[in-house]
């Protein structure tokens, strides 16, 4: 079983402050996804990393695959409250059709 | 681009009556679909995946049976709940991936299901 292990669960922090949620899993992947979902909607991709030691950036936000593709981060700077929400990680494979595994997230809250 | 609706947006039923849900990729035709589940508070958990013109894989412990998958085109798939219950209730996501890629899942908005 690939596992993909989120942290923290949870984060509640003040508008303006900087934060990292961590996805790490055993196994290398092809590909990983970071997604944004809010609450009674689908997930919305952000971003799709897929070399190691790759960094790419959105605005404020900074995503990095490890170099031996088993890990990932995000970085917001300057959290809004608009960036609220359950961001999800989720690595796949070349072979799997599509298919990925998918961290059990992390629930962040902006508060003004 | 990349855009995938899901029909209808939320549903009640009574309990023992069957639910059809429907989800179609507008601008892109894809080989898989995806069908999760996902309780509150919590990740998505994968059910099901679907490949047009064939039967559906289906996760270890989701009941075939229970959850018929149909993926008629390169743009439809549907998932009907049959003889619903309390317990079916939840939020059920969509995703496809479109043709050629191989690996960007795009979702659906969901469908709230509630059971009564």
């Amino acid at each position: 079983t690939q596992l993909l292990e989120q942290s923290p669960q949870f984060l509640s922090i003040q508008e303006g402050e900087n934060l990292t949620v961590y996805c790490n899993s055993s196994s290398v992947f092809s590909s990983l996804q970071w997604y944004r979902q809010e609450p009674g909607e689908g997930p919305v991709l952000l971003v799709t990393v897929v070399t190691g030691g790759e960094v790419k950036k959105l605005k404020r936000l900074t995503f990095q695959f490890g170099d031996a593709r088993k890990d990932s981060s995000l970085h917001i700077t300057a959290a809004q409250p608009g960036d609220t929400g359950l961001y999800l990680c989720a690595g796949g494979f070349n072979t799997n059709a599509g298919k990925s595994t998918f961290g059990d997230g992390t629930t962040l809250t902006v508060k003004p | 681009g990349a855009v995938v609706s899901q029909h209808p947006s939320w549903v009640i039923c009574k309990s023992g009556t069957s639910v059809k849900i429907e989800c179609r990729s507008l601008d892109f035709q894809a080989t898989t679909m995806f069908w999760y589940r996902q309780f509150p508070k919590q990740s998505l958990m994968l059910m099901a995946t679907s490949n047009e013109g064939s039967k559906a894989t289906y996760e270890q412990g989701v009941e075939k049976d229970k959850f018929l998958i149909n993926h008629a085109s390169l743009t439809l798939s549907t998932l009907t709940v049959t003889s619903a219950h309390p317990e079916d209730s939840s939020f059920y996501i969509c995703s496809a991936v479109e043709l050629g890629t191989g690996y960007e899942q795009y979702f659906g908005p969901g469908t709230r299901l509630t059971v009564t």
